[in-house]
């Protein structure tokens, strides 16, 4: 049924702070993205998970960012030790596989904001 | 990475049509796709093309180019709701991972 889901949809935290960003797929896709957007910016790339497969971390800007996704479902992206910069409204998606024209779809985001 | 380029606003009137290019730099190109943003919502998918040519899908059209790196999404009969962020992004190589242009936020006036 329902679309990929988010939560929570707004998060307030302050410069420091550990944060926990939740998404869960639309069942049955194997695929799971997240990206980030910033106000006047593209989305931009963060990590990628596809099945029982190692998953491609080359989008996340710094070690203070990761990610898991457990039993192949729900996933996780966790920011340590935020900082302002990290302010922006970070995006899951999932498709049902990763390769040509299959489209990902995309959860109503995180929005979060560093004090 | 790709080099993706979109105009930034454009104005529109309602029945009007308007048409938003996106210009892209990539080493091997595996298709293109074309999403509409509402305001503090989601993405939602319009099209994907591969090959060159257009494709045509109610009021929306998307066209590609791949030898001159372009490609447009034409929006016929425009309708207030219509107005929205339009995101194009690529798909390079084997990657799964899609490269976002910055968007075009379109503005539809009665």
């Amino acid at each position: 049924g329902a679309g990929v889901s988010q939560s929570p949809s707004n998060k307030v935290t302050e410069k420091g702070k550990d944060v926990e960003l939740r998404c869960d797929p639309i069942s049955g896709h194997t695929a799971l993205y997240w990206y980030r957007q910033s106000l006047g910016q593209g989305l931009e790339f963060l990590i990628y998970f596809q099945g029982n497969s190692a998953p491609d971390k080359s989008g996340l800007p710094s070690d203070r960012f990761s990610a898991e996704r457990t039993g192949g479902s729900v996933s996780t992206l966790t920011i340590q030790r935020t900082q302002q910069e990290d302010s922006a409204v970070y995006l899951c998606a999932s498709s049902f596989q990763a390769s040509g024209g299959n489209e990902q779809f995309f959860g109503p985001g995180t929005r979060l904001t560093v004090l | 990475g790709q080099n993706i380029d979109q105009p930034t606003e454009m104005t529109a009137t309602e029945g009007a049509i308007v048409q938003i290019n996106c210009t892209y730099q990539t080493s091997g190109f595996n298709g293109l796709f074309w999403y509409q943003q509402h305001a503090g919502e989601a993405p939602t998918f319009l099209s994907y093309n591969v090959l060159d040519g257009l494709e045509e899908k109610g009021r929306f059209s998307s066209f590609l180019s791949r030898s001159k790196g372009y490609s447009y999404l034409l929006l016929k009969e425009l309708q207030m709701k219509d107005s929205a962020s339009y995101l194009c992004a690529v798909r390079e190589g084997n990657d799964y991972k899609l490269s976002f242009g910055a968007g075009t936020t379109v503005t539809v006036r009665a």
